[in-house]
């Protein structure tokens, strides 16, 4: 049974830029969470999405927007990024049959110069 | 969600065995109390939940004392991969429409040979 899918692994942006994150939940879940990594703030709840839905939200700002298709798949965008923004943004999926655990991806790691 | 405490580090050597204890006063009824794991550049790893009492797997013992105010994640005989960030978490359960995971600082966790 294949993982959580991160793409990409790796990114580097400019101030200002906007950048989408992808991430293919495992097969038969419907829930897909963010979080954003940092050193300085740990790891921070970002929203969760549930059959297309935006089900739950964190505290960032509206620049850090999300959405999820039909086949469970979802997207991060951040926009006007800051440098602030530089971390690792990770997935997780989770809500299949039995299911009480999620399952991260190996994260996107984000760099802003 | 309900704040947690846990010891910012510990360390240990290989063969021993590794306790954890994570406070959580204010743990609500319908709360679960989950333990993750963290390697480097890496997403975290869903070791064990529980709800009341004590929980074993292949991996690690939760003992949840019937106030449910704290928890020991016991990790037997560690070895060096067991090295990482060990995460304390109590919230709703991933079937729940709350469901968010609220991550504290973590433990870090160093097993010396």
């Amino acid at each position: 049974k294949a993982g959580v899918t991160q793409t990409p692994r790796y990114l580097i942006k400019t101030r200002g830029q906007q950048v989408t994150l992808s991430c293919s939940p495992i097969s038969g879940h419907r829930s897909v969470s963010w979080y954003q990594q940092t050193p300085g703030q740990g790891l921070q709840f970002l929203f969760e999405y549930f059959s297309e839905t935006q089900r739950n939200k964190g505290n960032f700002p509206g620049r850090f927007s999300g959405r999820q298709f039909s086949n469970s798949r979802s997207e991060m965008n951040v926009s006007t990024l800051e440098l602030g923004d530089s971390a690792l943004y990770l997935c997780a999926s989770s809500g299949g049959q039995g299911v009480t655990e999620a399952f991260f991806g190996q994260g996107t790691r984000l760099t802003v110069v | 969600l309900a704040k947690t405490t846990q010891p910012i580090s510990m360390d240990s050597y290989e063969g021993q065995e590794v306790n954890i204890t994570c406070s959580h006063n204010n743990i609500a009824t319908n709360d679960y109390i989950t333990w993750y794991q963290q390697f480097p550049s890496q997403g975290p790893r869903f070791i064990i939940q529980g709800y009341k009492t004590k929980v074993t797997n292949e991996v690690a013992s939760l003992f949840i004392p019937a106030d449910r105010k704290s928890s020991t994640l016991s990790l037997p005989r560690v070895s060096l991969s067991d090295t990482a960030v060990y995460y304390c978490l109590v919230g709703p359960s991933p079937r729940s429409n709350d469901y968010k995971l609220s991550f504290g600082a973590g433990t870090t966790v160093t097993v010396r040979a």
